[in-house]
């Protein structure tokens, strides 16, 4: 079947870095993208990788192996508004798919 | 201002009663999909259309329909509601299949009693 893999849960203090995993198993593949969600609201766009290796937007950047069908979201110089649900997501193959992990919820602390 | 839009927001039913939700957006977008949220679970997709009159299941395509008649819109049918559909609902569109980025709408809190 097809399935993503991340953490449920990571807790870090305001100003530090984390790295929110994503592995999948899909048919087909392609690109691995990252969402935003705060508690009770709609989920934003964050990163996209279609090619292997790092994408930076800012604080964030998302980096993809695909040999590896592997990839993370790395946030840096964490605030408090940081805190909310993270999820990859992927297209398999050629249809319009899409497939979410089940979200990482991250607590930044003060 | 460029957007997705769902109707209703907030919306609680009975069983068998059916019900759509609409969906629009304002950005030419190709691809719309309508996904559930349900705690533990992160978000499934029900159905996708890549473009117009062009539409395909998702992973829980059971108990829902939907049409793509015109770009714009991507109406979600519950023909006979189940308690099982309670549930959070997003809309949410795209340029293309394969575009990286997709534009939620802002969600639709479903319960059916």
């Amino acid at each position: 079947g097809q399935s993503l893999e991340q953490p449920s849960e990571v807790t870090a203090v305001e100003g530090a870095i984390v790295q929110i995993n994503c592995t999948y198993q899909t048919s087909g593949f392609y690109g691995l993208s990252w969402y935003q969600q705060h508690d009770g609201g709609a989920p934003t766009f964050l990163s996209y990788n279609a090619l292997d290796g790092l994408e930076e937007t800012g604080r964030f950047s998302s980096f993809l192996s695909r040999s590896d069908s592997y990839g993370y979201l790395l946030l840096q110089e964490l605030q408090m508004k940081d805190s909310a649900s993270y999820f990859c997501a992927v297209r398999g193959g050629n249809t319009g798919k899409l497939i979410f992990g089940q979200g990482t919820t991250l607590q930044v602390k003060p | 201002e460029a957007q997705v839009t769902q109707n209703p927001r907030y919306l609680i039913t009975v069983t068998g009663k059916k019900l759509t939700v609409t969906c629009s957006q304002n950005m030419n977008h190709e691809y719309m999909s309508w996904y559930r949220q349900d705690p533990g679970l992160g978000l499934r997709q029900i159905y996708y259309s890549m473009n117009v009159e062009v539409t395909d299941k998702g992973d829980v395509p059971e108990g829902y329909k939907v049409s793509r008649k015109e770009k714009r819109n991507f109406p979600l049918i519950l023909e006979s509601p189940s308690p099982n559909q309670t549930s959070l609902y997003f809309c949410a569109s795209s340029l293309g299949a394969r575009t990286g980025e997709l534009f939620f709408g802002e969600g639709s809190r479903l319960t059916v009693l």
